[in-house]
This record gives C-alpha cells, sequence and structure tokens, in this order.
C-alpha cells in the first residue's frame, strides 16, 4: 500500500465516450504525475502538477485533459480516444526535494497501482 | 531525448541463483537514480534513490551501485526467491527541476523459479 489510490482499476470505453481516471494521495505531497505504459514501451512522463499547477505537458493530444483541483487529487478527462491510446496509466506523487544530495528526501515518487483501459 | 537503457529485458533464474542487471544512463546533468520493483498488479514500489558517484545501497538481500562518471547502475538480488519475480525499473533524474521529472528504462523482468 503506497498511499496512492487510483479509481477505476479497469475501463473500457468506446471512441465517442467521455470518461474520467481519478488519482488521490494521502501523503501530503504537492507534485502529481500521469504516466501511460504501453505494451513494450517504458513509462512515459504525460502531466506533473506542482503545487497544482501544471508544469509538465509531454506533448500529450488534447484528447488527454488533466486536472488538478488539490494537492490529494488529480484527474485525466477522457474523451474521443482511439484504440492506440489502450493502455495501462499510473499516477504518482512526490515531495519537494529536501536537503542536500547526500541526505534528506530525493523526489521519490510513489505510485499508485494504474487504471488498465481499453478503448474499443 | 534522454536515453535509459535496461539489459537484460527479461531474465529467469533458479531459486537460490544470485543475479545482476544493468541501467545505462546520461553522465551529464546527473542529479538521481532511482529503482522501482514493479509485480504485476500491483503499484511500483520504491528500492533506491542513488545520489552520489560510488553509492552502494542494499536492503535485505538486494543491493545496488552506482557509477554516474560512465553512467550506470547495477542492481543485484542474492539468492533469489520465488517472491523476487517482478519488473525491475531504474529511473533517471537529471537536474533543473524542483520536482521530480524520471526518465525510465523499458525494466528487466524477472522470473525465479522454484
Amino acid at each position: 500500500e503506497t498511499g496512492v489510490t487510483q479509481t477505476p482499476r479497469h475501463l473500457v470505453m468506446g471512441m465517442t465516450n467521455k470518461k474520467s481516471l481519478k488519482c488521490e494521495q494521502h501523503l501530503g505531497h504537492n507534485a502529481m504525475y500521469w504516466y501511460k505504459q504501453s505494451a513494450k514501451k517504458p513509462l512515459e512522463l504525460m502531466f506533473v502538477y506542482s503545487l497544482e499547477e501544471r508544469v509538465e505537458n509531454n506533448s500529450v493530444p488534447s484528447r488527454f485533459s488533466p486536472e488538478c483541483p488539490n494537492s490529494s487529487h488529480l484527474f485525466l478527462h477522457l474523451h474521443t480516444l482511439q484504440p492506440e491510446d489502450s493502455a495501462l496509466y499510473l499516477c504518482a506523487s512526490s515531495s519537494p526535494w529536501m536537503g542536500t544530495r547526500t541526505s534528506g528526501s530525493y523526489n521519490e515518487q510513489f505510485f499508485g497501482p494504474g487504471t488498465r483501459l481499453t478503448v474499443l | 531525448i534522454l536515453n535509459v537503457e535496461q539489459s537484460p529485458q527479461s531474465l529467469h533464474v533458479q531459486e537460490g541463483d544470485s543475479t545482476n542487471f544493468t541501467c545505462s544512463f546520461p553522465s551529464s546533468n546527473f542529479y538521481a537514480l532511482h529503482w522501482y520493483r514493479w509485480e504485476t498488479a500491483k503499484s511500483p514500489e520504491a528500492l533506491f534513490v542513488m545520489t552520489l558517484n560510488g553509492d552502494e545501497k542494499k536492503k535485505g538481500r538486494i543491493s545496488a551501485t552506482l557509477n554516474t562518471k560512465e553512467g550506470y547502475s547495477y542492481l543485484y538480488i542474492k539468492g533469489s526467491q520465488p517472491e523476487d519475480s517482478a519488473t525491475y525499473l531504474c529511473a533517471f533524474r537529471g537536474g533543473g527541476t524542483s520536482y521530480g521529472k524520471l526518465t525510465f528504462g523499458q525494466g528487466t523482468i524477472l522470473t525465479v523459479h522454484p
């Protein structure tokens, strides 16, 4: 149990549907991340929110729309997806880098279990 | 584009064998190297964060070393057990952001046979 939960765990949707993925962290972190893992590819960073402000958007198509209403919650709104968007979507959270590189916390990211998305 | 490579892609060993795998990453703008363990249907779990050249970290039967000058890290598992079966991910963090922007390798899938 990492303290990061994701719902739903599995989602099947048609290309014309609109759905949302939810992530919640109970760790007091102030940065949250969305990653995508497609088959046989590394985890790809999609979005980063730091202090509820989007600070990274890695050329993600606009059919994926993130929302971070507060530091504990992160959403990924999905609309008019394509079959190639089928993948595992992981959420993570972290605290700020503190201390020096010899001590302190190091932005260790804590992951949720993911949502397995299938687009038909 | 940052290149983080892990080898081998997969590994099958017998219970009791010791094993190791490699993560290679850019040697410039290095800030930290993370190792994660990911069991099927579970969350990736942090194993180590390594920041200084020559770092060695240990957790039970698992240990890791870091060489930032040549851009590689090794993960060792001593006396593998079936419960060690998982995907082992490494992730590179460069400098320049206060939050943790990680670039992941593809992972090494380890299967330990009883």
